[in-house]
């Protein structure tokens, strides 16, 4: 089955510093990219997402890039404010697959 | 649009009894999975849902189980509750479940098994 990692697990930045996240998967059938945010007591969301045929997304402040050779996708989120501190999970998927990366903690800090 | 809905939204059970959790999807959608969200282990998918029929399972024991109806609404059953099912089960719903479909989730149902 697929196997999906996030590093890092968790991250502190500054306010108004760079965030990357890093995910890293195994299946070469993975077509579709996402990330979603959980931030505490509220459900998931997608915040940006790319397909196979695209290097790179970008949307407002955040933007995604991908790697299939490498197997491995980034979130980039810039300028980072408080209400950017959540959980970060990405999932890399195909057909009806279905497989989240563990998740990463982003905080930051005024 | 109504987004996904679930209930309830917390339950608390004792180890040993059976329950079962309900989700409403976002109208027109047709995909409805299930996933397990504990402190440790992230999101952990269930099983998917499409026009009733169950597409994909989890590596879950068959105490889980689930049926969709024909107005996609679904519902999830355990039984014979153990204390490590104690978690947020959250449900999504997608227009068809397959790949470049987003996942819109619901509040998840809080299970507290003592």
């Amino acid at each position: 089955g697929e196997n999906v990692e996030q590093h890092p697990s968790t991250l502190s930045v500054q306010e108004g510093d760079s965030a990357v996240i890093k995910c890293t998967y195994s299946d070469s059938a993975s077509n579709y990219f996402p990330w979603y945010k959980q931030e505490l007591g509220k459900r998931p969301q997608l915040i940006i997402d790319i397909r196979s045929n695209v290097g790179e997304k970008k949307d407002q402040r955040i933007a995604v890039t991908l790697n299939k050779t490498a197997k491995h996708f980034s979130l980039h989120i810039t300028e980072t404010q408080p209400e950017d501190s959540a959980v970060y999970f990405c999932a890399p998927s195909w057909g009806q697959n279905f497989v989240f990366g563990p998740g990463t903690r982003l905080s930051v800090l005024p | 649009k109504a987004g996904v809905t679930q209930t309830p939204r917390y339950l608390i059970k004792t180890r040993g009894q059976q329950v079962t959790l309900s989700c409403s999807p976002i109208s027109g959608h047709r995909s409805v999975s299930w996933y397990q969200q504990t402190p440790g282990q992230g999101l952990q998918f269930l099983f998917e849902y499409f026009s009733e029929t169950q597409r994909n399972k989890g590596n879950f024991p068959g105490r889980f189980s689930g049926r969709q109806f024909s107005n996609s609404r679904s519902e999830m059953n355990v039984s014979t509750l153990e204390l490590g099912d104690s978690a947020l089960y959250l449900c999504a719903s997608s227009r068809t479940g397959t790949s470049y479909n987003e996942q819109f989730f619901g509040p998840g149902t809080r299970l507290t098994v003592l």
